[in-house]
């Protein structure tokens, strides 16, 4: 039963550090997305891709890199982390085929930048 | 104008109480429409969704679609301690795939015992 697995769930870099934040789902659906989730901001994307093989910014992209590794796996980068970076990180995918065509989230990944 | 408006609340009610959740939005183009809860920290979950106007019906749920006054409603009948979540509604011109969804902020309900 997994879906969207994301790892890792918690994570503490020092400003400055690099990490990568990993995506995968096993359901075959095409398109995959990052979104970022702060109090009383709600969900904001970061990026996104349609299809293997192609990515796009969303609406906050600045200080984000994407892989699209494979049809399973959306990975997010940060190369040089900063505090306004603190957040709870979400991944998601979706198909014509999803329920309502809704998306599939994983349990997020909680990054905190000291 | 954002293009989606959801009150943030917090929204407070005994249990067995109806709570109302609403989210309006500005693009007309829009034809579906989907609720997520998501529990405290958890991802979101789809809950329900609709396509155009119209009601639907599950459990004690339901999801309603005004679309000529860009508004839609979830209700939820006889509510218990565990709908205690973040609600938030979503909704796109178009069917799934590369089509991105537009999210409400989120509505915290509390259903206290």
């Amino acid at each position: 039963n997994a879906g969207v697995t994301q790892t890792p769930k918690f994570q503490v870099l020092k400003t400055g550090q690099s990490m990568t934040l990993q995506c995968a789902q096993d359901m075959n659906h095409n398109s995959m997305y990052w979104y970022r989730q702060d109090p009383g901001m709600g969900l904001r994307l970061i990026y996104y891709s349609a299809s293997e093989g192609t990515t796009d910014k969303g609406e906050v992209p600045n200080g984000y890199n994407v892989s699209r590794l494979n049809k399973r796996e959306f990975s997010l980068r940060l190369e040089s982390a900063a505090p306004s970076q603190t957040s709870v990180y979400f991944c998601a995918s979706s198909d014509y085929g999803t329920p309502g065509y809704g998306y599939t989230f994983g349990s997020g990944t909680r990054l905190t930048v000291v | 104008q954002k293009e989606v408006e959801q009150d943030p609340g917090p929204l407070s009610v005994p249990e067995g109480a109806i709570v109302s959740l609403n989210c309006t939005y500005s693009n007309s183009a829009f034809q579906y429409f989907m609720w997520y809860r998501q529990y405290s920290r958890k991802g979101p979950e789809l809950l329900m969704y609709t396509y155009s106007s119209g009601n639907k019906e599950d459990g004690r749920f339901t999801a309603q679609v005004d679309k000529s006054s860009k508004y839609i409603s979830l209700f939820i009948r006889d509510s218990q301690p565990s709908d205690s979540a973040t609600y938030l509604c979503a909704m796109s011109a178009r069917p799934g795939g590369s089509e991105k969804l537009v999210f409400g902020k989120g509505t915290k309900l509390t259903v206290n015992p």
